[in-house]
C-alpha cells in the first residue's frame, strides 16, 4: 500500500461549489504539507502543518483552507471553487529530522 | 529571499547519451538541496540530497549531483540516459530548520531513442 495516498484522484466541480480533498499517510510522520502544480511554474506551497495543533500559511493560501484531524490525515478545502484552482495538487509528509518530502500520488482538480 | 532557478525547461537528448540539468538557487541562510523526479501521472520521489559532507553526492538510478557553494548551484548529472529517465525534474532548497522547502519551475527530460 502507499504511504501517501490522496483522494479522489481525478474531480471535475462547477464555480462556487465546496470542495474537499483528503491526504492520508501511514509513514508516522509530523509534517504534512499541500502543495499545487501548474505548468511552468513548479511546486508551490499552500498551507503546512508540523503538528496536529500547527497550522500554517503557505505563499498561495488564498481561497484555501485546511484542516489536521489527526497526524495521519491532513485536508484541503476550497470554500468556493473557481476556474483558476484548476491544477494538479500534491499532498506530502516529511520528517523533521531528515527535511526530504515523500508525495501523495496527486489529484487532479478541474473546476468549470 | 530564497529562490531556485532551474535553467532549461526542456531538455531533449539521445539515448546513451551524458546530460546535466541545471539548478541555481539564492539564498541568505544556509539550506539543503534536493533533486525529484516526477514520473508521467505520478508524484514526485526524491532523486537525491545534499545535508551536508562531500559536495558530490550520488542518487538512486545513476544520477549524481554536485553542490557548489561558490556558484550557488546543484547541477544534477547522469553519464548515460535511459528512455525510462524520461520525466519532470525538480530541483528544491529547504531552509535549515526545515520550516520552508521552495522548489524550481521543473525541468522536463525527453530521452529519445
Amino acid at each position: 500500500d502507499a504511504d501517501v495516498t490522496q483522494t479522489p484522484r481525478n474531480r471535475i466541480t462547477k464555480t462556487g461549489k465546496r470542495i474537499m480533498l483528503e491526504c492520508s499517510q501511514t509513514k508516522g510522520h509530523d509534517r504534512m504539507y499541500w502543495y499545487r502544480q501548474d505548468p511552468g511554474l513548479g511546486l508551490r506551497l499552500i498551507y503546512y502543518s508540523f503538528d496536529v495543533k500547527d497550522i500554517n500559511k503557505g505563499e498561495i493560501s488564498d481561497g484555501y483552507s485546511v484542516s489536521r484531524q489527526a497526524q495521519a490525515k491532513f485536508s484541503l478545502s476550497l470554500e468556493s471553487a473557481i476556474p483558476n484552482q484548476t491544477a494538479l495538487y500534491f499532498c506530502a509528509t516529511s520528517d523533521g529530522a531528515v527535511y526530504e518530502q515523500y508525495f501523495g500520488p496527486g489529484t487532479r482538480l478541474t473546476v468549470t | 529571499a530564497q529562490s531556485v532557478t532551474q535553467l532549461d525547461s526542456q531538455v531533449p537528448v539521445f539515448e546513451e547519451a551524458p546530460v546535466e540539468l541545471r539548478c541555481n538557487y539564492s539564498s541568505s541562510v544556509s539550506v539543503y538541496l534536493f533533486w525529484y523526479v516526477q514520473y508521467p501521472n505520478q508524484g514526485l520521489q526524491l532523486l537525491l540530497k545534499y545535508l551536508s559532507g562531500s559536495t558530490l553526492v550520488k542518487g538512486i538510478n545513476g544520477f549524481e549531483a554536485e553542490f557548489n557553494k561558490s556558484q550557488t548551484s546543484f547541477h544534477l548529472r547522469k553519464p548515460s540516459v535511459h528512455i525510462s529517465d524520461t520525466a519532470e525534474y525538480f530541483c528544491a532548497v529547504t531552509l535549515t530548520g526545515g520550516f520552508k522547502t521552495i522548489f524550481g519551475a521543473g525541468t522536463r527530460l525527453f530521452v529519445k531513442a
